[in-house]
């Protein structure tokens, strides 16, 4: 595997379960993020990790809930969806702290979200 | 807080054309900006990352500007084809995160 990776990439969900969404970054990054996409709407970050510390919760719901066990994984755990929750929620990560400040941010291929 | 913009949100052109994709930013303090390509349902690939201090970057057939004073960057994609079909996304890097636009979607027509 190379890159971002992100798993399941389609996933329905009924309002009352509980299901998580996987991603695995192969780049040795130290940096990792949750962003939503909805239709019609510009990418929106939920939540960073750096350095597997979250550094921003950018007043996401408390029934989306991250997790990073160490820096090549992240986790979104879904709990009592809405509906409006449906999006594409795409991973990415990147190298923090370099000298040169590129910060470029790789992309997983995303997972469709749909909540019935 | 960062609001960008791209202008147009959508464009059509014939096979062959170049086409010119705007974007522009309202908070200079950037560390840098990044291009995307985003396919239907798909996941962002990057195209260019275009750091501040830089005023522009090349990869093939694609160029792209930065004017971090005037707030603006533009994406060139010379000769398009078909497979140039997609939706471009503009992002800027502050302290720790990116901000997107919204996007301009492209289709080529052969």
């Amino acid at each position: 595997e190379t890159g971002v990776t992100q798993t399941p990439r389609h996933l329905v969900m009924g309002m009352t379960n509980k299901k998580s969404l996987k991603c695995e970054q192969h780049l040795g990054h130290n940096a990792m993020y949750w962003y939503k996409q909805s239709a019609k709407k510009p990418l929106e970050l939920m939540f960073v990790y750096n350095f597997k510390e979250q550094t921003e919760n950018n007043s996401v719901p408390s029934r989306f809930s991250p997790e990073c066990p160490n820096s090549s994984h992240l986790f979104l755990h879904l709990h009592t969806l809405q509906p409006e929750d449906s999006a594409l929620y795409l991973c990415a990560s990147s190298q923090e702290g370099l000298a040169e400040k590129t910060y470029e941010q790789y992309f997983g291929p995303g997972t469709r979200l749909t909540v019935t | 807080k960062q609001e960008v913009t791209q202008i147009p949100a959508a464009l059509s052109v014939p096979e062959g054309e170049n086409l010119v994709l705007n974007c522009s930013f309202t908070d200079s303090a950037i560390y840098n900006l990044q291009w995307f390509r985003q396919d239907p349902g798909k996941g962002l690939t990057s195209l260019l990352l275009i750091q501040s201090s830089q005023r522009e970057q090349t990869s093939g057939r694609l160029n792209a500007s930065l004017d971090k004073s005037s707030g603006r960057s533009t994406l060139y994609i010379a000769a398009s084809q078909p497979g140039d079909s997609a939706t471009y996304l503009c992002a800027v890097r502050d302290d720790y995160k990116l901000s997107f636009g919204a996007g301009t979607t492209v289709t080529v027509r052969a």
